[in-house]
């Protein structure tokens, strides 16, 4: 099956900072989504991206389905981005909530 | 618009007993999703409904393990007898059309 690879493990910012979370997949995908799991053990839907580039305030992602990697961006970073961010991939041609997750970003911005 | 809802959000039991996890899709969505993240591993599909049917359930660890969607609204997932190693967070979802998956806030679940 698919195999879905992140990075950075850990991640510690300074408030204001920008920061790059990357996402490997091994095979062709037409699913991909990002989530933020909150201290409180939510899953927050960030974006369904299987490709392209969406926007959404200080977060944006971009996904280069042809070189199987998606990118989440955060800027101007704030304390309450602080949690872990997971990439989630569906095998072109599985079924579409079989998401394969990643093993998470672990982001903590410092005040 | 109400999200996912699931309960308990927190049950501790202890190994042999019975619990059951109930999960309230978002409105209107046609397909649920369960899934589980135990202890030191990554977040991993259980099954999938699509109304009342089970579309997918490939990921369901054995068969101690009993999911139901009666009416094609709410959802269960028990767990008969719960073991150790059942100890994790369950998570539910639930899509409509490929927009992605809305996911629930878990129900974690301690077996002692």
């Amino acid at each position: 099956g698919i195999q879905v690879e992140q990075s950075p493990p850990d991640l510690i910012l300074q408030e204001g900072a920008n920061s790059t979370l990357r996402c490997n997949f091994s095979d062709s995908v037409n699913n991909l989504q990002w989530f933020h799991q909150n201290p409180w053990g939510q899953l927050i839907n960030l974006f369904y991206i299987p490709s392209g580039t969406k926007q959404n305030g200080r977060l944006s992602a971009t996904t280069v389905a042809t070189e199987r990697y998606s990118l989440l961006y955060i800027s101007s970073s704030q304390t309450t981005d602080s949690g872990v961010y997971f990439c989630a991939a569906v095998n072109y041609g599985g079924s579409q909530g079989n998401l394969i997750f990643g093993k998470g970003t672990k982001l903590s911005v410092k005040p | 618009e109400a999200g996912v809802t699931q309960f308990p959000s927190h049950s501790v039991i202890e190994k042999g007993q019975t619990v059951t996890l109930r999960c309230d899709p978002i409105s209107g969505h046609d397909n649920l999703y369960w899934y589980r993240r135990v202890m030191g591993k990554e977040i991993k599909f259980l099954l999938h409904f699509v109304k009342e049917s089970k579309q997918d359930e490939s990921g369901m660890p054995n068969n101690r393990f009993l999911a139901e969607r009666t009416g094609g609204t709410y959802s269960t997932l028990k767990v008969q007898p719960a073991e150790l190693e059942d100890s994790g967070v369950y998570f539910c979802a639930s899509s409509q059309d490929s927009i992605g998956l809305f996911f629930g806030e878990g129900s974690r679940l301690t077996v002692l």
